[in-house]
């Protein structure tokens, strides 16, 4: 597709429910990103990857959260036991290489009832 | 540590008023690159510019300009004759050299009124 693309776009669960979130970034786009933003605030940094590797993994917040990006295209965020604390727009971002810009998808929308 | 500050939380403008975005960075590194998006109601971020460390030219994109100051590690936004689709909050964000993440500012609320 033209942009970065985020299915679903919105996600309801329940507390303790493992969810997980794709992401399909720009073909051809090296470096994904994840953020996540609660209402308010700016994008908070998750994780990095530079093709199928997790360069970056320091803003998960802890081990409850895992992203992968097996073939170096399409990346899934995963979610296990969730919190009600877990709610935010989960953000994911892909650019052609590091330092450049990157380009954001219209974000999962998860609420943890 | 990098860090983005916008120290306006929300600017209220009157449509045809011309009105500047203040964003201070903080970085240790020589190289690094700054940005700036916006995000309107339908809560997509769109890139507006990017601005390498080594480059302090300014810039201007039709009604709008940024201001790359090196010496008081600010990149200021400035939108001459502002519009009421301008109305969206609007982030800076700073990438190292390492280019392995984005931090965000808090972000500024600008409501552009009619």
């Amino acid at each position: 597709g033209a942009g970065v693309s985020q299915t679903p776009s919105n996600k309801v669960t329940e507390k303790g429910k493992y969810v997980e979130l794709r992401c399909d970034p720009i073909s051809g786009h090296t470096a994904l990103y994840w953020y996540r933003q609660s209402l308010g605030q700016g994008p908070e940094f998750l994780i990095y990857f530079q093709g199928t590797g997790a360069a970056d993994d320091s803003g998960l917040p802890n081990d409850r959260f895992f992203a992968v990006r097996p073939e170096g295209s399409v990346s899934t965020l995963k979610i296990q036991r969730t919190e009600r604390g877990d709610s935010a727009v989960y953000l994911c971002a892909s650019s052609p290489a590091r330092g450049t810009e990157a380009f954001f998808g219209q974000g999962t929308r998860l609420t943890v009832v | 540590a990098q860090k983005v500050t916008q120290a306006q939380t929300e600017i209220s403008v009157v449509e045809k008023e011309d009105v500047t975005l203040d964003c201070v960075y903080e970085t240790r590194d020589t190289t690094y690159y700054l940005f700036w998006y916006k995000q309107p109601p339908s809560g997509e971020l769109v890139f507006l510019i990017r601005r390498n460390s080594f480059d302090e030219q300014n810039e201007i994109s039709g009604r709008y300009s940024w201001n790359f100051q090196k010496s008081t590690s600010s990149f200021n936004f400035t939108i001459t004759a502002s519009q009421v689709v301008d109305s969206a909050v609007y982030f800076c964000a700073l990438s190292e050299r390492n280019g392995q993440n984005f931090v965000f500012g808090p972000g500024t609320r600008l409501s552009v009124l009619p």
